[in-house]
């Protein structure tokens, strides 16, 4: 059990467009999923918080009028990048956290970001 | 906020030898001490955890243990296998589902055949 997908896994875009990123919990329900960011060779950054029915909570630095996220199930986060540009070519991951008041979470296969 | 750092950040083992990773750190509210394994080009694998009632747990040839007066854990891998190779992360959190996990830095293990 505890099995979370990320689509698409890898997607090229063009600088300017905007990209959606989809998380899934397939067995289990999540009431709070988180996205993070990872450049090469680099520890993950956490960019927010995602809670089911409300608003996901930022990160220091992070912009979210750029970095969307929309957690409109419970099983089910999605995270769009807008007007992408080269910069935000990263490897982007989520998470999802299966047990209430206990902070285990499953991480996504990750998805590949490159913008041109 | 909570730092987390780690140590070595690259470590080479002959297989069949022990491999030690160490973390410290800083908040010490924190109580959940996950490890995560990453291969190339996937997400992070949950190989073991610690909580902060615990000193030492163990799932065959992995162990940690954690210190918390000192705020440090520590993550061995015993008989170490090719296929042991890869970033690990250690991590620590307040432990509720709302609570972020902070990552250290990692650290690259390399097991040469």
């Amino acid at each position: 059990g505890a099995v979370v997908s990320q689509h698409p896994s890898w997607v090229i875009c063009k600088s300017g467009t905007s990209v959606k990123i989809e998380c899934r919990s397939l067995d289990f329900q999540a009431t709070t999923m988180f996205w993070y960011r990872q450049f090469p060779k680099q520890s993950l950054m956490l960019m927010a918080t995602s809670n089911e029915g409300s608003k996901a909570t930022y990160e220091q630095g992070v912009e979210k009028d750029k970095f969307l996220i929309n957690h409109a199930s419970l099983t089910l986060s999605t995270l769009t990048v807008t007007s992408a540009h080269p910069e935000d070519s990263s490897f982007y991951i989520c998470s999802a956290n299966r047990d209430r008041g206990r902070n285990e979470q499953y991480f996504g296969p990750g998805t590949r970001l490159t913008v041109t | 906020g909570e730092n987390v750092e780690q140590h070595p950040s690259t470590l080479s083992v002959q297989e069949g030898d022990s491999a030690v990773i160490k973390c410290t750190y800083s908040d010490s509210a924190s109580n959940y001490f996950p490890w995560y394994k990453q291969e190339l080009g996937k997400g992070p694998q949950l190989i073991i955890d610690i909580r902060s009632n615990v000193g030492e747990k163990k799932d065959q040839r992995i162990a940690v243990t954690l210190n918390k007066t000192a705020k440090h854990f520590s993550l061995h891998i015993t008989e170490t296998q090719p296929e042991d190779s890869a970033v690990y992360f250690c991590a620590a959190s307040i432990g509720t589902s709302y609570d972020k996990v902070i990552f250290g830095p990692g650290t690259s293990l390399s097991v040469i055949p």
